[in-house]
């Protein structure tokens, strides 16, 4: 299996543009997470879907950000209008039904900064 | 709230040192601990994990004691190698049901040098 894949891998842009990242889980895993690492907070989570559901987006930081899984193989986290303060890791991590928190598998992140 | 506390890095030793990080945590409960590596430009792996008091979690010749007493689970290695230099994260899982949240601590920062 190729694991978690997260696209791209870098991303510079400026403020105020939209920003879409993406993430591939592992098949067969039924629940997908979004976190966010920055040297302040630490690693953050942001949303986690299961089957495709969000099921708690109490971590989103405002309206800004928004995340979409329109099917099992394929999410989305969206920054619109980016702000600098939004620069960051952004981690894709997913996991089995059983016991989802017990083994998550990261993706290798997208390193985004705005300027 | 649930809680973890890792010591400050960064660590830096030399090859075949002994290896201690330090992590305690406040929870409700009686939570599952783990540790998560990330090697550079990686994701965060599964290192190890313990869910239930006294248990020894290993792995690559890591070990971590869920030690209750004292709300720890420091992890270590009896002789590290240049590529165990990573970014450490102690976590939590309080709760039974998925949705319950991994709760990490800040990471450590290890530098091996040869």
């Amino acid at each position: 299996d190729a694991g978690v894949i997260q696209s791209p891998r870098h991303e510079v842009t400026e403020m105020g543009q939209e920003v879409t990242l993406r993430c591939k889980p592992i098949s067969g895993h039924d629940y997908l997470f979004w976190y966010r690492q920055t040297m302040m907070r630490g690693l953050e989570l942001l949303i986690y879907f299961n089957n495709n559901v969000p099921i708690d987006d109490s971590g989103m930081p405002e309206d800004r950000f928004s995340a979409k899984m329109p099917n099992a193989s394929f999410s989305t986290l969206k920054i619109q209008p980016s702000e600098p303060r939004d620069s960051a890791v952004y981690f894709c991590a997913s996991s089995s039904s059983v016991r989802a928190y017990e083994k998550l598998f990261f993706g290798s992140g997208t390193q985004l900064s705005v300027l | 709230g649930n809680s973890v506390t890792q010591m400050e890095g960064p660590v830096t030793l030399s090859e075949e040192a002994f290896l201690t990080i330090n992590c305690t945590y406040t929870a409700t409960g009686y939570p599952s601990l783990f540790w998560y590596v990330q090697y550079p430009g990686e994701g965060l792996q599964l290192l190890l994990k313990a869910t239930k008091a006294d248990d020894k979690g290993s792995n690559k010749g890591f070990e971590a004691t869920y030690r209750k007493e004292t709300t720890s689970f420091h992890l270590e290695k009896g002789s590290v190698q240049v590529s165990d230099s990573a970014v450490y994260f102690c976590a939590l899982l309080a709760g039974e049901t998925s949705g319950s949240r991994l709760t990490f601590g800040e990471g450590t920062q290890l530098t091996v040098n040869p």
